[in-house]
């Protein structure tokens, strides 16, 4: 069964910790994308990766890190410098093509409180 | 000014009705437009995808792209209350994908 999972469902963050969230797929796709979701902002890029240990920042980079060691996972790290950090995340990947091929698959993704 | 603008609605419709939702944009060069749902606290799930110019249907959900006005919509026909979520337009010009803010629907029984 093909798909994307990020764990876990609910993340609670205390002030100053760093927190971890996990992305992994199995539809042996090269690109991968964590975007953070906020009511009524939509969908913004924070970091891509095309190829294994490569990756460039998105729109909102600041505050989060990501790693890409192994092609099916791509963690993202929110650091303590991401000051507001309450959001919905969510993890996509696709295949590195153009037109229909970029087609962005998301996971089921992680919402990220403050305690 | 936005890349790509949506209205966010809400959007309340009574079940049966036709839907339309709307995105402009800024960039000339996009070719590649989409339209995604989102339900409640899940992923957004890709629902169409049009290359171009031009219409692209696919059962009760038509697609609409029209590159000389910057105008994309998508219609929904005979909207029935399983249809309620948020739908997301996104487009490319061959690489990243920018997002509309979406728009929240509500198909009332």
């Amino acid at each position: 069964d093909g798909g994307i999972t990020q764990s876990p469902k609910y993340l609670f963050r205390k002030e100053g910790q760093n927190v971890t969230l996990s992305c992994e797929q199995n539809l042996n796709h090269d690109a991968m994308y964590w975007y953070r979701q906020d009511p009524g902002q939509g969908l913004r890029l924070i970091y891509y990766s095309q190829i294994v240990n490569d990756f460039q920042k998105g729109d909102i980079a600041e505050g989060y890190s990501v790693s890409r060691e192994k092609k099916e996972s791509f963690p993202l790290t929110v650091t303590s410098a991401q000051k507001n950090p309450t959001a919905f995340y969510l993890c996509a990947s696709s295949i590195v093509g153009t037109g229909v091929q970029e087609t962005q698959y998301f996971g089921p993704g992680t919402r990220l409180l403050v305690l | 000014q936005k890349e790509v603008e949506q209205d966010p609605g809400p959007l309340s419709v009574p079940e049966g009705a036709i839907v339309s939702l709307n995105c402009t944009y800024s960039n000339s060069a996009f070719q590649y437009f989409m339209w995604y749902r989102q339900y409640s606290r899940k992923g957004p799930e890709l629902l169409m995808y049009t290359y171009s110019s031009g219409n692209k249907e696919d059962g009760r959900f038509t697609a609409q792209v029209d590159k000389s006005s910057k105008y994309i919509s998508l219609f929904i026909r005979d909207s029935q209350p399983s249809d309620s979520a948020t739908y997301l337009c996104a487009m490319s010009a061959g690489g990243k994908l920018i997002f509309g803010q979406g728009t929240e629907l509500s198909v009332k029984p």
